[in-house]
């Protein structure tokens, strides 16, 4: 039982580059979530998917962007990096909207 | 709109003592609550969750919290503390109505414990 699966766990780019970062869920979750971590400021909410096909604004959005187009993934882009979005990336899922299971993390460093 | 706040960022016990980490909520509806622990370099786990239901809620590891709504608060604690408790905890809050659409789990900005042995 994998639970929630993210890759990579590390990634370096310099400012102005693209990237994805894929989370994967195996438990049929209806609800996906892309969280920020940042020292002092505990987990924002980026972006976040109520089902497949669909996607919503969380409260730091901007510079982000997800799709969803299959149930168990869900995708966090990064058009054009900047050093402001150094940061631990967490991916969640849950079966309704309160107990959320986390994927291990997503380390992401621009230069 | 829901808030949480937990006091003390870095909070330092011997081992064997009372744990006791504080989070006060604010909500202008019933709230479901939860502690999240973070070990080093891992995703978050639940500790455990009020869902209104008892007031006092037993988690994992030993860990266990009280709901009071007079108080705004649902503080967690544990008799006596392990080395292997050292984690980042972190309270939640969302609103208790039926889930039928999305509710935001709002997050503290967490509180770091040290086990001193």
């Amino acid at each position: 039982n994998a639970g929630v699966t993210q890759t990579p766990k590390f990634r370096v780019l310099k400012t102005g580059q693209s990237m994805t970062l894929l989370c994967a869920q195996d438990m049929n979750h209806e609800y996906m979530y892309w969280y920020r971590q940042d020292p002092g400021m505990g987990l924002r909410l980026i972006h976040y998917s109520v089902g497949e096909g669909t996607t919503a604004k969380g409260e730091v959005p901007d510079g982000y962007n997800v799709s969803r187009l299959k149930k168990q993934n869900f995708l966090l882009g990064l058009e054009s990096a900047a050093p402001s979005q150094t940061s631990v990336y967490f991916c969640a899922s849950s079966l309704r909207a309160n107990v959320l299971t986390f994927g291990a993390g997503s380390r992401l460093t621009v230069l | 709109a829901q808030s949480v706040t937990q006091l003390g960022s870095h909070v330092s016990v011997s081992e064997g003592a009372l744990v006791l980490l504080r989070c006060n909520y604010s909500s202008s509806v019933p709230p479901y609550l939860f502690w999240y622990v973070q070990y080093p370099n891992q995703g978050l786990q639940l500790l455990l969750k009020y869902t209104s239901a008892a007031t006092l809620v037993k988690g994992i590891n030993g860990f266990e919290a009280e709901f009071k709504k007079s108080e705004t608060s649902f503080h967690l604690t544990k008799p006596s503390a392990h080395m292997s408790d050292a984690a980042e905890y972190f309270c939640a809050v969302t609103s208790n109505r039926m889930k039928t659409s999305y509710d935001k789990v709002i997050f503290g900005p967490g509180t770091s414990l040290s086990v001193i042995p």
